[in-house]
Parts: structure tokens; C-alpha cells; sequence
């Protein structure tokens, strides 16, 4: 079945440091590939999406591209702020599917 | 623009005790979702809806049941709350092509 792995946390970071949080996944045909934000008390947010390879989705100056060869779909900002502390989902979308397939989630700790 | 509204916000039962989690949605998705959400265990799917009138298990059914009442509401019933239903459950919907969309969540403590 379908699957995505995502790497476990937390990820401490210093603010105005580079993030990356790898996502990987499994998945049969061509799905799309989303990338959700969970902040405290909250529910999930979608912050990008991807929906073919090479497709690069963004939003608030994070960055991920659909890396079909590589089965993967990369999380990435430049410049980190405290305010970006959340915990982030990487998750697919089969065509045909009712059922999204979502990874662990990977905690981010932004210090001043 | 209310997206997707969950009632209550918190709650604390008792084991034993019965209630109902209500969810609505306003975007006239055709699909909806419970998930419960512990430490370290991710989202894991409850019961989904695939469209109005269907409901369908997901990976952790049990002691839980699901009524879609519309195309705008999916309820989650616990019969007979146990410790281990303490959680965070959250409701999603979903359109054609679609990512999901969330409600803010229940926090659920069972005593």
C-alpha cells in the first residue's frame, strides 16, 4: 500500500538558520504530495502542494519539489522564524483514492 | 468562511459515559473524515465518508461509531468511553482533486 516516511524530530533549529525536513514515499500511479503545518492547539493547515513531478509548491517562503525519481518531496525555508515552531506532515493523495496517506509528523523548534 | 466547525472543543467523561463529537462542514465537500491524534502515533483514521448516504472504517474503528446525518455533517459517537479513547480527534473534509481540510479539534479526556 501507499506510505510516506518522513524523518523523526524534533528539529531544533537557531532562528534565521535552513531548514529541511525530508519526506519519502510509496505510492502506485502519480499522486499528489502535500505538506500540512499543525500549530499548537490547531488543527492541520495545508502549506504547499504538488500535484505532478517537478512541480515545486510554495507558500510562506517554504519550498518543496515533487522529485519523482527519487520518490520524494523535500521540505524547505531559507530562513526560519520562531513563529514557524509547528509540527509538519508530509502526505499523498493516490487518484482514485478516498484516503489521503499521511506521514508521522516532524516537530520544529525555532530558538530566538 | 468557517471551514470545518467541531463541537465541542474539550470535554472530560467518565469511563463508561456515552457522547457525541459533531462536525460541519461548508465548503459542500463530498467526503469526510474522523482521525484521533496521540503523542507519537501521528493521525490515524477512525471511520471516513466517501460521500453522503456511505461510511466506511478506517485503521482504528473500534468503539467508535459514525452517522453522516447530510452532506454537511458527520458525527462521531463513543458508546462507552474508555481510558484509552483519550485523545485529540479531529474531523476533515475533502472535495474532488482536493487536499483536506480540518477542523481545530476536539480534546477528549476520559477519566
Amino acid at each position: 500500500g501507499d506510505s510516506v516516511t518522513q524523518m523523526e524530530g524534533p528539529v531544533t533549529l537557531s532562528e534565521e538558520a535552513f531548514l529541511t525536513i525530508n519526506c519519502t514515499y510509496t505510492a502506485t500511479g502519480y499522486p499528489s504530495l502535500f505538506w500540512y503545518v499543525q500549530y499548537p492547539g490547531e488543527g492541520l493547515q495545508l502549506l504547499l502542494k504538488a500535484t505532478k513531478a517537478d512541480d515545486k509548491g510554495s507558500n510562506k517562503g517554504f519550498e518543496a519539489t515533487y522529485r519523482k525519481e527519487t520518490t520524494s518531496f523535500h521540505l524547505e525555508k531559507g530562513s526560519v522564524q520562531v513563529s514557524d515552531s509547528a509540527v509538519y506532515f508530509c502526505a499523498l493523495s493516490a487518484g482514485g483514492s478516498y484516503i489521503p496517506t499521511f506521514g508521522r509528523g516532524t516537530s520544529l523548534i525555532v530558538h530566538p | 468562511n468557517a471551514g470545518v466547525t467541531q463541537t465541542p472543543k474539550f470535554q472530560v467523561l467518565k469511563t463508561g459515559q456515552s457522547m457525541t463529537l459533531q462536525c460541519a462542514q461548508d465548503m459542500n465537500h463530498n467526503s469526510m473524515y474522523w482521525y484521533r491524534q496521540d503523542p507519537g502515533m501521528g493521525l490515524r483514521l477512525i471511520y471516513y465518508s466517501a460521500s453522503e448516504g456511505t461510511t466506511d472504517k478506517g485503521e482504528v474503528p473500534n468503539g467508535y461509531n459514525v452517522s453522516r446525518l447530510n452532506k454537511r455533517e458527520f458525527s462521531l459517537r463513543l458508546e462507552s468511553a474508555a481510558p484509552s479513547q483519550t485523545s485529540v480527534y479531529f474531523c476533515a473534509s475533502m472535495g474532488v482533486g482536493q487536499p483536506q481540510h480540518f477542523g481545530d479539534g476536539t480534546r477528549l479526556s476520559i477519566l
